[in-house]
């Protein structure tokens, strides 16, 4: 099992829809958590880190349950420049300085 | 406000050639890693550093050696590569957070690996 799993995607939604990813994770002793957001073929860039009692951007939130190890990412209103893959990203814990990526989920936003 | 800086950002090498990825990062970030990314994938950790002549081990080192020197600078070394070897390389560094996390991660804009 690895020990970050997303959603495998692709997700293909129309402009304004609203989409929610989701990530699971495996190393209970985690201790950060983070969405970032890839277009192709360019570096991973952060989109939001993932606290506890949730957090909010914008069109965009993010929420953790450590009990169930499960972070997602909504998206509202979506829009064409939504379209990118998403990773989520765990750190920290028993080997503080490694960062663990998911596969990425894939957004394609149409018009 | 260079952040982290990759080079080469192409590279076409021989099969059983050697060569050294540069990464280099000025935000005094103690946490450095080396990934690759293969089509259609997410980020592989190949190596990293928690500090300046510390280093260990990701999911997928063989074929890869590193040093840290310095707290700027995380060189990634292939020893003889190989057509498998064939992917985009992104560097990253970061730095502690609290309770043994870290904060987010700045990468490098990535090496595009061929081995013919």
């Amino acid at each position: 099992r690895k020990e970050v799993e997303q959603d495998p995607g692709p997700f293909n939604v129309p402009e304004g829809a609203t989409v929610a990813f989701n990530c699971t994770y495996s190393n209970s002793a985690s201790q950060s958590f983070f969405w970032y957001r890839q277009d192709c073929r360019k570096e991973p860039k952060l989109l939001m880190s993932v606290y506890s009692s949730g957090n909010e951007d914008g069109r965009f939130t993010a929420q953790l349950n450590r009990a169930s190890q499960y972070i997602s990412l909504l998206i509202r209103d979506s829009k064409l420049s939504d379209s990118a893959t998403y990773l989520c990203v765990v750190k920290g814990g028993t080997n503080a300085g490694k960062s663990t990526f998911g596969d990425g989920t894939t957004l394609t936003v149409k018009p | 406000n260079a952040g982290v800086t990759q080079t080469p950002k192409f590279q076409v090498l021989k099969t059983g050639q050697s060569m050294t990825l540069q990464c280099a990062q000025d935000m005094n970030h103690e946490y450095m890693s080396w990934y690759r990314q293969d089509p259609g994938m997410g980020l592989r950790l190949i190596h990293y550093s928690v500090g300046a002549g510390i280093t260990d081990q990701g999911e997928v080192p063989n074929g890869y050696n590193v040093s840290r020197s310095t707290t700027e600078d995380f060189p990634l070394r292939l020893l003889s590569a190989a057509p498998s070897q064939t992917s985009v390389y992104f560097c990253a560094s970061s730095s502690p957070g609290h309770s043994g996390g870290n904060t987010e991660a700045f990468f490098g804009q990535g090496t595009r690996l061929t081995v013919v």
